[in-house]
C-alpha cells in the first residue's frame, strides 16, 4: 500500500545550526502537509504543497516538493529551542485530496541552548 | 468551540470492557477524520466522516471497531471487547470540507490505556 518514509527518525543540534528532514514516497504523491507535534500535544498544520517542485516559505522554515513529486523536506535555519518538537511529513491517501492522511514516522528534534 | 474538543483527555479500562471516545469537531467543518497514534509512531487513519456518513471506514482495524457521526457533527469512536493492543492516542480532526483539502484540525486526543 501507499507508504511515507521520513528520515532522520531523531536529530539534536545546537541552537543556532540548521536542521532539515526529508520525507519519501515510491509512488506519486498529489499533495504533501507538514505538521507539527510538541511533546505531550497535537499535530499542528504547517503548510501544504500541491505543485511540483513547488517551495514555500514560512521564517526560517522552507518546504520544497520534488519535481516527481515523491519526495519532499523540511529546513529550518538557525534553530531555536522553540522549535522542538516532532515534525510529520503527509500525504493524501489515493488519489484525491482530502484530509485522509498517511502520516510519516516523523523526526523528533531537539535543541540544545 | 473554539476547536476540536476530545473528551475524556484519558480513558483507563479492563481488558474486555467497552468504551466510547467522544468529538465535538469545528463548528461548520463538514469532514471528520479519527486517527489512532501509538507511541513514536504518525498518526495512523482510521475513519472518515463527510456529514453524517462514513464516507471511508477503511482503517477500522477490525469488527471491534465502529464510529458513528447521527447528525453531522458530534462523532463518537466506539471499541468493543478493548485489547491491551487497543492502548493509544486516539485523535480526531476536522476540517472544513473533505475535497479540495487545505488544513486539518486536531484535537488534544484521548490517551486510552487498556489494562
Amino acid at each position: 500500500g501507499q507508504q511515507v518514509m521520513q528520515i532522520p527518525q531523531y536529530q539534536h543540534v545546537q541552537e543556532g545550526e540548521d536542521f532539515t528532514t526529508y520525507c519519501n514516497s515510491s509512488t506519486t504523491l498529489s499533495n504533501i502537509q507538514w505538521y507539527k507535534q510538541r511533546p505531550g500535544g497535537h499535530p499542528v498544520f504547517l503548510i501544504q504543497l500541491v505543485k511540483s517542485g513547488e517551495v514555500k516559505k514560512q521564517k526560517r522554515l522552507t518546504f520544497q516538493f520534488g519535481e516527481a513529486k515523491k519526495n519532499s523536506s523540511l529546513h529550518i535555519t538557525a534553530t531555536q529551542t522553540t522549535d522542538v518538537g516532532t515534525y510529520f511529513c503527509a500525504a493524501s491517501r489515493g488519489s484525491g485530496n482530502t484530509g485522509k492522511l498517511i502520516f510519516g514516522q516523523g523526526t523528533t528534534l531537539q535543541v540544545k541552548p | 468551540g473554539a476547536g476540536v474538543s476530545q473528551t475524556p483527555s484519558n480513558k483507563v479500562t479492563e481488558k474486555g470492557k467497552y468504551v466510547e471516545l467522544r468529538c465535538d469537531p469545528i463548528s461548520g467543518h463538514t469532514a471528520l477524520y479519527w486517527y489512532r497514534q501509538s507511541l513514536g509512531q504518525g498518526p495512523e487513519f482510521l475513519i472518515y466522516f463527510q456529514g453524517t456518513g462514513a464516507a471511508d471506514d477503511s482503517g477500522l482495524p477490525n469488527d471491534r471497531f465502529f464510529a458513528v457521526r447521527p447528525e453531522g457533527s458530534v462523532s463518537t469512536l466506539k471499541i468493543q471487547r478493548t485489547e491491551r493492543g487497543d492502548s493509544a492516542v486516539y485523535l480526531c480532526a476536522s476540517s472544513l470540507e473533505g475535497q479540495g483539502f487545505t488544513e486539518a484540525f486536531f484535537g488534544q486526543g484521548t490517551r486510552l490505556t487498556v489494562v
